[in-house]
């Protein structure tokens, strides 16, 4: 069975400062999709960023990209010119090809963003 | 452009009721999925509905079941509520095929007493 790990309970950064919070997976396939996923306050998961394991380039999106480094099964998100707004939990998850459309999530990552 | 919307947002119940959660999915959306986030938790998946069948399905146990409809909205029905049920119960829909295409709704939080 696949399990997403995030070993940082909590994080914190400084206004326009960049910080990175880790994700490491475990799974025996090899086509397979990650994921970060932001939950503020409003409860709702909103999609930041996702990866296609058989893509070696790592994915970037404005602010923010990530590691992806799939023979060590890790999948870290750089959050550059840190916002306020960027305060919330953040997920890392994991979806097989070949399953339905299941994500498999992990404890999450609380930011903190001081002024 | 409609979002997902969850119905109601915070519902209180007794050990031993039964309850039904609401989802109205995305325009054009045809698959919906349900988690369920205990607090300080990831979401864990619950079950999947497409096409008004049952499509893949977590670890959870029977009491926990679910319909889709025509109109691709769909409910989460819990039997013999337990307190562990208490959570927030998360309603994702999606366009079976999208990488990623997944609109979640806010939730609905379920507190069991």
């Amino acid at each position: 069975a696949q399990t997403v790990t995030q070993s940082q309970p909590e994080m914190s950064v400084q206004e326009a400062e960049t910080v990175t919070l880790s994700c490491t997976y475990d799974t025996s396939e090899s086509d397979y999709y990650l994921f970060w996923y932001k939950q503020p306050p409003s409860r709702q998961m909103i999609l930041v960023i996702r990866q296609e394991a058989y893509k070696q380039q790592n994915a970037t999106e404005n602010r923010f990209s990530v590691n992806f480094q799939k023979a060590a099964k890790s999948f870290s998100l750089k959050i550059s010119d840190s916002q306020l707004g960027d305060a919330a939990m953040y997920f890392c998850a994991y979806r097989s090809a070949r399953d339905t459309d299941k994500l498999i999530f992990g404890t999450g990552t609380r930011l903190q963003v001081f002024p | 452009e409609t979002g997902v919307t969850q119905s109601p947002t915070h519902l209180i119940k007794t050990r031993g009721q039964q309850v039904t959660l609401r989802c109205s999915s995305q325009s054009g959306h045809n698959t919906v999925s349900w988690y369920q986030q205990a607090l300080g938790q990831g979401p864990q998946f619950i079950f999947q509905y497409y096409r008004e069948e049952e499509n893949g399905r977590g670890n959870f146990p029977p009491r926990f079941s679910g319909l889709q409809f025509p109109n691709y909205s769909s409910e989460l029905n819990v039997n013999a509520l337990e307190l562990d049920d208490s959570a927030l119960y998360l309603c994702a829909s999606s366009f079976t095929g999208t990488l990623g295409g997944y609109t979640f709704g806010s939730g609905t939080r379920l507190t069991v007493v």
